[in-house]
Parts: C-alpha cells; sequence; structure tokens
C-alpha cells in the first residue's frame, strides 16, 4: 500500500547534537513537508519541497535543514543551533496542487 | 499573512449530538481549504477538500461548507459518535503548490 514512513517513531537528542529524521513517501507525489506541532501550537511550517533539488523555508525554518534529493524522500535535520527542538515533527506530501495530503505518523523527539 | 482560527479550542458533547466546528482565515483570496482529523499522538487524515470554486463537500455523516468572501468554514458533523472524539484541524492552501497553513484545531469529546 502507498503512504509515508517516518522514521524513528521516538528520538532523543543530546545538548549540542545534529539529529536526522527520516521521511519516505511512495505515492509518486511531488510535494513535501516537514511541519513542527507543539502542545497548543497548531502545525507550523519548517520547509517544504515541491520539486526534487528545490525546497523553500517555511515560518521557522531556523535551526534545521532539509534535502531532496529523491522524490521520494526528504530527510530533516535538526541542528544545535535549533534550541528548544523538543516537539512532534510531521512530514506529509502531496500532488502539486495540494490535492491528497497525506501524513506520516510523526517522530517525537525529545532533549535529554 | 494568512491566519487561521478555529473556534472553540474544545467540544464536548452527547451521543446522538449533531455539532458544528468554525473555521476562519484572514486573506479571502484562497485556493483551497482542507479539514484534518487528528487522533492522540497520530498523524493527520484528510476528510474533506474543498476548492475555492466549491461551497461546499459531503462525506458520509461529515460536510464541510466554504464562505471565500466572508474568510469562513464550517464542518458539520451529523449524529455524532465517541468514535468521532479527536482533533479536528482545518487549513488553507493559498495558492496551487504552496504549503498548507494550519488552525490549531478543535478538540472533540463524545461521550456515550
Amino acid at each position: 500500500d502507498g503512504g509515508i514512513t517516518q522514521s524513528p517513531k521516538y528520538l532523543f537528542r543530546k545538548e549540542g547534537q545534529n539529529v536526522t529524521l527520516s521521511c519516505e513517501q511512495n505515492l509518486n507525489h511531488d510535494a513535501m513537508y516537514w511541519y513542527r506541532q507543539d502542545p497548543g501550537q497548531g502545525l507550523r511550517l519548517i520547509y517544504y519541497s515541491q520539486i526534487v533539488n528545490d525546497f523553500q523555508k517555511g515560518d521557522i525554518a531556523e535551526g534545521y535543514s532539509v534535502s531532496r534529493e529523491k522524490k521520494e524522500s526528504f530527510p530533516l535535520t535538526v541542528t544545535s543551533a535549533q534550541k528548544n527542538p523538543t516537539a512532534f515533527y510531521l512530514c506529509a506530501s502531496s500532488k502539486r496542487d495540494n490535492y491528497g495530503y497525506t501524513f506520516g505518523s510523526g517522530t517525537r523527539l525529545t532533549v535529554v | 499573512k494568512q491566519e487561521v482560527t478555529q473556534i472553540p479550542a474544545a467540544l464536548s458533547v452527547p451521543e446522538g449530538e449533531n455539532l458544528v466546528l468554525n473555521c476562519s482565515f484572514t486573506d479571502s483570496a484562497i485556493y483551497n481549504l482542507q479539514w484534518f482529523r487528528q487522533d492522540p499522538g497520530k498523524g493527520l487524515t484528510s476528510l474533506l477538500l474543498i476548492q475555492s470554486s466549491q461551497r461546499e463537500q459531503t462525506s458520509g455523516r461529515l460536510n464541510a461548507s466554504l464562505d471565500k468572501s466572508s474568510g469562513r468554514s464550517t464542518l458539520y458533523i451529523a449524529a455524532s459518535q465517541p468514535g468521532d472524539s479527536a482533533t479536528y484541524l482545518c487549513a488553507v492552501g493559498n495558492q496551487a503548490g504552496t504549503a498548507l497553513i494550519f488552525g490549531k484545531g478543535t478538540t472533540l469529546s463524545v461521550s456515550s
């Protein structure tokens, strides 16, 4: 079955450490997105990509980086510059006109 | 900048009641609007998508309406059931190919 896979489900990061969250889709969608969800804050956009080798910053891109080398994959790196990374991270993909917006099951990142 | 607001933030109803969730947006020049459902600790599931040229969409017991001129959408749930308990999020697409902008959601609890 087609879908989006996020891994790992839970991730623990030490202070000053970079970590990478994986997002893979087999829906043949052109666009992919990363959102951050904090309690009571709703979803906030970190980065999105409409085509391979191209991506745009969202509202809260500082301290994060992404790559889009393959259509199926859109990994997110949380760098040490992100001072408050503890949150629930959601990856999504869609056709270019926002049809078929599909979310992964999320990665919960905790700083220890 | 587009802002999406959902009222109320939380709602509790007895089983069988019909209910309405509200969503408002500040810029009426939208491309589409979508409603999602999120269960605790999970990703989002798409419920309904309304294109800017449409007035409403229906799926089973769910009906979503769109009034662009007033910047409002409503999600009507008929004959609510305990299984409907979840957080419902409204999201707006400003242009084709851009990322959705989300409200903070309404958390619904349906008691049996």
